[in-house]
């Protein structure tokens, strides 16, 4: 099976709310973690960063914390827009890049209006 | 700054036959790395390229391989198509495979008939 999951396949959050997508990881090796959004028919954007030695980065209305006593991830999405809505997935990286990304299934974000 | 671009957007083949597809990395990327989103799988590791060496390959068959030029852009090759081969094909690149995010093109939809 995958070592990065996430808990929640769909997220649906009104215009304006804030948004919270979590994901585990099953590796305590993992040292990289990075955020995707996907929107349909395009390839993964990047979306921010975190280092296995830091436990919170902020970026422009998100920030990602990481938990690694317990092995979790997450990525808050402050005043969600309707731009915000799009699958987004968690990858992990754990052997310097040599075996590539590992990503969670997604998780689809929908904004109601 | 143009991102990664891929070719061609679609490609549509039969049973059994070659494929091939294109990737041009971020300007001073030299890292080249393959995936496969196929449906319901989520983004599965295809290849690695680094200064023209293939550095690693994920869990795929020997008819998929690829190359990579002096100029850093990559082929993707995949032999005797079968219809699972069915996917979104995509390529990323990083200036660091060990240490920098990994940024994705568009892809390459390629269907099998």
């Amino acid at each position: 099976g995958e070592s990065v999951g996430l808990h929640l396949p769909t997220l649906s959050v009104q215009e304006g709310d804030n948004s919270i997508i979590n994901c585990a990881y099953s590796n305590s090796a993992s040292d990289y973690f990075i955020w995707y959004k996907q929107e349909s028919g395009k390839g993964p954007q990047f979306i921010i960063d975190i280092r296995s030695n830091m436990d919170k980065r902020q970026g422009q209305r998100v920030t990602v914390l990481l938990n690694k006593t317990v092995k979790h991830l997450s990525l808050q999405i402050a005043a969600t827009q309707p731009g915000d809505s799009a699958v987004y997935f968690c990858a992990e990286n754990w052997s310097g890049g040599a075996d590539g990304l590992t990503f969670g299934k997604g998780t689809h974000l929908i904004i109601q209006p | 700054e143009a991102g990664v671009t891929q070719s061609p957007t679609h490609l549509i083949k039969t049973r059994g036959q070659q494929a091939t597809l294109r990737c041009s990395p971020i300007s001073g990327h030299t890292s080249v790395y393959w995936y496969q989103q196929a449906l319901g799988l989520g983004l599965q590791f295809l290849l690695w390229y680094d200064e023209g060496e293939e550095r690693n390959r994920g869990n795929f068959p020997p008819r998929f391989s690829g190359r990579q030029f002096p100029n850093y852009s990559s082929e993707l090759n995949v032999n005797a198509l079968e219809l699972e081969d069915s996917a979104l094909y995509l390529c990323a690149s990083s200036s660091d495979g060990n240490d920098q995010p990994q940024h994705f093109g568009d892809g390459t939809r390629l269907s099998i008939l």
